[in-house]
C-alpha cells in the first residue's frame, strides 16, 4: 500500500485561504468516510484537525475545513496565520494490509 | 480528557528488541482504541497498528507482521509495543495516539481516527 499523494508544499501569505489536497484510490479514500487530517509543528506530536472527512474536533479552529470528492480529500485553512505553519498529514481506512494509510505529508509555510 | 505519556527514550543493538509503554489518565481505559504510529528522521507518518482493548482485537500493518506486539494492560491503564529484530531503518519516534471512538468498517472494530497523541519515544537502533 503506497502513501496518500499530498503536495509536498503549498504556502501563502496571512489572511488567505489554502487548500491541501489528499488523493487515493476508491480502497481508501474515495471508499470510506474515515479520512482524518493532522497537524504536526517541529518537534512536536501531532494533532488531530479533522476526522471522518469534515468534523473537527472541539478546540479545533473553525478557519479548518474538510471535504471529498471521489478519491481526493481536501484540507482548506482560511484566514491563514503565522501558527498554521507545520506539516500536515491525511490518514484513511485502507482494505489494503496496511488498514491505515497516512499521506505523504504537506509543509505549509506563511509567507 | 485523555492524556497520554510515553516512556523515555532507548538506543539499541541491531537484531535486539525494544518496548514502548504508553499510559493513559483521565476517561476510561477500556473503552478506546489505540493506535502506534512512528516517523523516521526527516520522514513522514508510518501506522504500525492497534488495540481495542475493550474486545481484546489487535491489527498490525503487513509490514511489521511477525515483528511487532501491541498489547493492553488495563489494570495500569497502558499500552505496549514491542518491536523486535530491530535494524536501523527502525530508528525513529513512535508514537500512541487513542481514539474515543470506535466504529465498524468491513465488518472489523477499529479506532474512528486518532484523537489524542502521545509526546512521543525516540528510538535509536546503532551497533
Amino acid at each position: 500500500q503506497s502513501a496518500l499523494t499530498q503536495p509536498a508544499s503549498v504556502s501563502g501569505s496571512p489572511g488567505q485561504s489554502i487548500t491541501i489536497s489528499c488523493t487515493g484510490t476508491s480502497s481508501d479514500v474515495g471508499g470510506y468516510k474515515y479520512v482524518s487530517w493532522y497537524q504536526q509543528h517541529p518537534g512536536k506530536a501531532p494533532k488531530l484537525m479533522i476526522y471522518d472527512v469534515s468534523n473537527r474536533p472541539s478546540g479545533v479552529s473553525n478557519r479548518f475545513s474538510g471535504s471529498k470528492s471521489g478519491n481526493t480529500a481536501s484540507l482548506t485553512i482560511s484566514g491563514l496565520q503565522a501558527e498554521d505553519e507545520a506539516d500536515y498529514y491525511c490518514s484513511s481506512y485502507t482494505t489494503s494490509t496496511t488498514l491505515e494509510v497516512f499521506g505523504t505529508g504537506t509543509k505549509v509555510t506563511v509567507l | 480528557q485523555v492524556q497520554l505519556v510515553q516512556s523515555g527514550a532507548e538506543v539499541k543493538k541491531p537484531g535486539s528488541s525494544v518496548k514502548v509503554s504508553c499510559k493513559a489518565s483521565g476517561g476510561t481505559f477500556s473503552s478506546y482504541a489505540f493506535s502506534w504510529v512512528r516517523q523516521a528522521p526527516g520522514q513522514g507518518l508510518e501506522w504500525m497498528g492497534g488495540i481495542i482493548p475493550i474486545f481484546g482485537t489487535t491489527n498490525y500493518a503487513q509490514k511489521f507482521q511477525g515483528r511487532v506486539t501491541i498489547t493492553a494492560d488495563e489494570s495500569t491503564s497502558t499500552s505496549y509495543v514491542e518491536l523486535s529484530s530491530l535494524r536501523s531503518e527502525d530508528t525513529a519516534v513512535y508514537y500512541c495516539a487513542v481514539s474515543i471512538s470506535i466504529v465498524v468498517v468491513e465488518a472489523a472494530t477499529r479506532a474512528r481516527s486518532m484523537d489524542v497523541w502521545g509526546q512521543g519515544t525516540t528510538v535509536t537502533v546503532s551497533s
